[in-house]
């Protein structure tokens, strides 16, 4: 079976200060990634979307990167945080060969991230 | 631009006070709605995909209609461990890649 995960589960960071966030994925080749966020009472953001290694779209400009340097992983970055940045952030996969079909997202547990 | 609305925002039940969660949604062209139940301090978990009007999924004391404006999450006989909020996402063509997601249904069920 498939499985996602993402850390660290919780990260405090102060402004200013760089940004890594890690997610793995097991049980399956070539899938496709995703990087949410969601406030406080509110639903997902969509952040960024991989296709494969090394391509990244990004739906929201802001301070944050996205990278996947291997085909089931993908990373969320910034050089410098912002208080804004602060959140939920989770990844998620479906399967990459039914791309273009209406197969559902697998979330991870999320990391929660706030800015001092 | 897709737009998904749920309602209402929170909901009080007794033990075994059915009830239903609203999702309504403006797409063009739906390709798919998603039901996602959400632990406080977790990621969402999926539950069921509605893909044409008319169709309904079950699972446990859970069941998902689909019209074409909305779609409807019944809980029969819920039970306090049914607490969460629920999330209703939709899909749209030319964008498979992305869920349109409501803001979601957080649901407590009382003992």
């Amino acid at each position: 079976s498939q499985t996602i995960h993402q850390w660290p589960a919780t990260l405090v960071q102060p402004v200013g200060s760089p940004l890594s966030l890690e997610c793995t994925v097991e049980g399956t080749s070539n899938p496709n990634l995703y990087w949410y966020r969601q406030a406080a009472g509110r639903g997902l953001q969509l952040l960024f979307y991989s296709v494969g290694i090394g391509q990244i779209s990004s739906e929201v400009p802001q301070n944050l990167s996205a990278s996947r340097p291997q085909d089931r992983q993908f990373i969320l970055s910034s050089k410098k945080l912002l208080l804004s940045d602060s959140g939920f952030y989770l990844c998620a996969w479906s399967p990459g060969l039914l791309f273009d079909s209406n197969q559902p997202q697998h979330f991870g547990d999320g990391t929660r991230l706030s800015i001092l | 631009e897709d737009q998904v609305t749920q309602s209402p925002e929170a909901l009080r039940l007794q033990e075994g006070e059915s009830s239903s969660l609203n999702c309504s949604y403006t797409v063009s062209g739906l390709r798919g709605l998603f039901w996602y139940r959400q632990d406080p301090g977790k990621g969402p978990e999926f539950l069921f995909t509605l893909y044409s009007a008319g169709e309904e999924k079950e699972k446990e004391r859970l069941k998902a209609t689909l019209t074409k404006k909305e779609s409807f999450l019944h809980i029969t006989a819920p039970k306090p461990e049914d607490s969460a909020t629920y999330l209703c996402a939709v899909q749209a063509p030319g964008s498979a890649r992305q869920l349109t997601f409501g803001s979601g249904t957080q649901l407590t069920v009382l003992p």
